[in-house]
């Protein structure tokens, strides 16, 4: 089974400052797909941003961005202009081509006004 | 258009009860999924279904059975509740096609005492 590691328990971050999120993933496919999802304290899960793996340029959504070093096997979430609305817990995910989704543990953030 | 309801928001079970938790969707999706989530941890595959009359087993479906008999229902039956069944289930939906992003319920947290 495919593993996804995130290895920030937590973080935090000023509001309107920068800051990235890191998930690295084990997997032997070539073809599968990223994503970030957001939780606030509603429980919600909220589809953040996601990337195509055959895909080289790194997906942008707004103050969204991911940094996808494929060989690496890293995907990296970075949040610029941090808002008090961002704070919650970020999930990394991957998602095979048997469309199964694996979860890493989270991180959760903080913005600090 | 109401997405992904889930049914009931919370609940209290005694060990050896038996319950099932309702998901139901109205975006005519065919891939359909249940996932827990315990505490401080990511969400963890239970069972998958890809259509109609269709499921298999994800990361842990022991102790738990599903049914997939039309597209919009996918309830997840729990026989036995057992205490490590307590935590937060989470059903979700996504279109069969490349780039699938998944539709997520508001949750269900199941306490087993």
């Amino acid at each position: 089974a495919q593993t996804v590691t995130q290895s920030q328990p937590e973080m935090s971050v000023q509001e309107a400052e920068t800051v990235t999120l890191s998930c690295t993933y084990d997997t032997s496919e070539s073809d599968y797909y990223l994503f970030w999802y957001k939780q606030p304290p509603s429980r919600q899960m909220i589809l953040v941003i996601r990337q195509e793996a055959y895909k080289q340029q790194n997906a942008t959504e707004n103050r969204f961005s991911v940094n996808f070093q494929k060989a690496a096997k890293s995907f990296s979430l970075k949040i610029s202009d941090s808002q008090l609305g961002d704070a919650a817990m970020y999930f990394c995910a991957y998602r095979n081509t048997g469309n199964q989704f694996y979860f890493g543990t989270g991180t959760s953030l903080t913005v600090i006004p | 258009n109401a997405g992904v309801t889930q049914t009931p928001k919370f609940r209290i079970l005694k060990i050896g009860q038996s319950m099932t938790l309702q998901c139901a969707q109205d975006m005519n999706h065919n891939y359909m999924y249940w996932y827990r989530q315990d505490p401080g941890m990511g969400l963890k595959l239970i069972y998958y279904s890809v259509g109609a009359g269709i499921t298999d087993k994800g990361e842990v479906p022991n102790g738990y059975n599903v049914s997939r008999s039309t597209t919009e229902d996918f309830p997840l039956r729990l026989e036995l509740a057992a205490p490590s069944q307590t935590s937060v289930y989470f059903c979700a939906s996504s279109y069969e096609r490349r780039v699938n992003t998944q539709y997520f319920g508001p949750g269900t947290r199941l306490t087993v005492l």
